[in-house]
């Protein structure tokens, strides 16, 4: 099992411009989950999904969109990139019920100038 | 709004030291409490958890220690090493998709 994959692992993005993360699990898990890290604030919750076409939204949303088409995958798509979107964003997954065991992925270190 | 308190932001210990790292919450519908543990440049991977009607939970060399009253807990990791130096993050859990809120993180380093 490869687990949770994330592409790309770094990128520079300019104010304004598009841009879609991808996450895939191979684990066969319910839920797949967003996350951000910044320092000194741990981890934010950015989107979530239950199955396959359930998404909801966590604590920090605004300025992303995701979509769950299939039970593996869950892109993260930021719409218009600013530079208070620069982070190290995480995708995780989990079991149904068992979501505070999450599985998550290398990471995108992403830069916006 | 959900909020997990961890202290301290850093802690440095000699090998076979005992670090312990504290947290707090706020919400009492918060369901499972897990330890998560981060290398650099990894992402993090769960270590322990607890629920809240158990007040210690131990695996190997880690406790959780819960203190419901107080809504408090905390991770000790007993015999620590260089290897367990990383960065570790206290969590919280809520509701039947139980996702996470986390704390702002500890970063131990545990000196040889």
């Amino acid at each position: 099992n490869a687990g949770v994959t994330q592409t790309p692992k770094f990128q520079v993005l300019k104010t304004g411009q598009s841009m879609t993360l991808q996450c895939a699990q191979d684990m066969n898990h319910e839920y797949m989950s967003w996350y951000r890290q910044d320092p000194g604030m741990g981890l934010r919750l950015i989107h979530y999904s239950v199955g396959a076409g359930i998404t909801d939204q966590g604590e920090v949303p605004n300025g992303y969109n995701v979509s769950r088409s299939t039970t593996e995958d869950f892109p993260l798509r930021l719409l218009s990139a600013a530079p208070s979107q620069t982070s190290v964003y995480f995708c995780a997954s989990s079991r149904g019920g068992k979501g505070y065991e999450q599985y998550f992925g290398p990471g995108t270190r992403l830069t916006v100038t | 709004q959900q909020q997990v308190k961890q202290s301290p932001q850093s802690l440095i210990v000699q090998k076979g030291g005992i670090p312990i790292i504290n947290c707090a919450y706020e919400n009492t519908a918060f369901d499972y409490f897990p330890w998560y543990q981060q290398f650099p440049g990894k992402g993090p991977a769960l270590l322990i958890a607890i629920r809240p009607d158990v007040s210690e939970k131990k695996e190997g060399r880690f406790t959780i220690s819960f203190n419901k009253s107080a809504k408090q807990f905390s991770l000790h990791i007993m015999d620590s090493q260089p290897g367990d130096s990383a960065t570790y993050f206290c969590a919280a859990s809520l509701g039947s998709a139980r996702q996470l809120t986390f704390g702002s993180g500890t970063q131990l380093t545990v000196l040889p």
